[in-house]
């Protein structure tokens, strides 16, 4: 069974300085893929960033960029310069091809209030 | 950019009614799903879709529930007998393909209460 961890129930960050938000996983599969979603206060789930397991190199998407460290089975997400949009729930999902690995398992998620 | 669309955005209801919540996929995926937040704790996997039939589901959607393609483009969730529990937002999402790597776009959710 695939689990997520994110032990950071929330975070506060000032205005325009970094923020890493921490995710670890569980998982047998040999390959799966590790996905950063963002739900602001009105509720909608909006995709960030995406890793694969056998990806060489740690994913970038402008701001957002994901720390992957396989032997660690973490996979944390690194906003940088944070603006007071990003105020919201982040949450850190899995998805693995047992079965037929088409759904998510998300992980608690982790609350992010950027401060001005 | 292609979304995907939630109808309504909330919906009440009167515990042991039944409600149907619409979806429409991104026109070009063929993956489809239903997830679940209630308040305050994580999203939980319901039921995935393909070629007309359900490929998976999880313990959460038992006979109380059902999804259908009925055209081309909806995809819906049904809830045959409302309860308590049930409220929560439900968030329909979609993806082109079935690896780890498809990402699974998530409409904006409906809000679902049970009074």
């Amino acid at each position: 069974a695939q689990k997520i961890t994110q032990t950071q129930p929330g975070m506060f960050v000032q205005e325009k300085e970094a923020v890493t938000l921490d995710c670890t996983y569980d998982t047998s599969d040999q390959s799966y893929g590790l996905f950063w979603y963002k739900q602001p206060s009105s509720g909608e789930m909006i995709f960030l960033i995406y890793q694969g397991s056998y990806d060489e190199q740690n994913a970038t998407e402008g701001r957002y960029s994901l720390n992957f460290q396989k032997a660690r089975k973490s996979a944390n997400l690194v906003i940088s310069a944070s603006q007071l949009g990003d105020s919201a729930m982040y949450f850190c999902a899995m998805r693995g091809i047992d079965n037929y690995g088409q759904n998510f398992v998300f992980g608690p998620g982790t609350r992010l209030s950027v401060l001005p | 950019e292609p979304e995907v669309t939630q109808t309504p955005s909330h919906q009440v209801t009167q515990m042991g009614q039944e409600v149907i919540l619409r979806c429409v996929p991104i026109s070009n995926h063929l993956y489809f799903y239903w997830y679940r937040q209630i308040l305050g704790q994580k999203v939980e996997f319901l039921v995935s879709f393909y070629n007309n039939e359900i490929s998976e589901k999880s313990e959460i959607f038992d006979d109380q529930f059902s999804v259908e393609r009925p055209d081309g483009s909806n995809f819906t969730l049904k809830i045959r007998s409302t309860k308590l529990e049930d409220s929560a937002m439900y968030f329909c999402a979609s993806s082109g393909g079935l690896l780890a790597k498809n990402i699974q776009y998530f409409g904006a959710g409906t809000r679902l209460s049970v009074l």
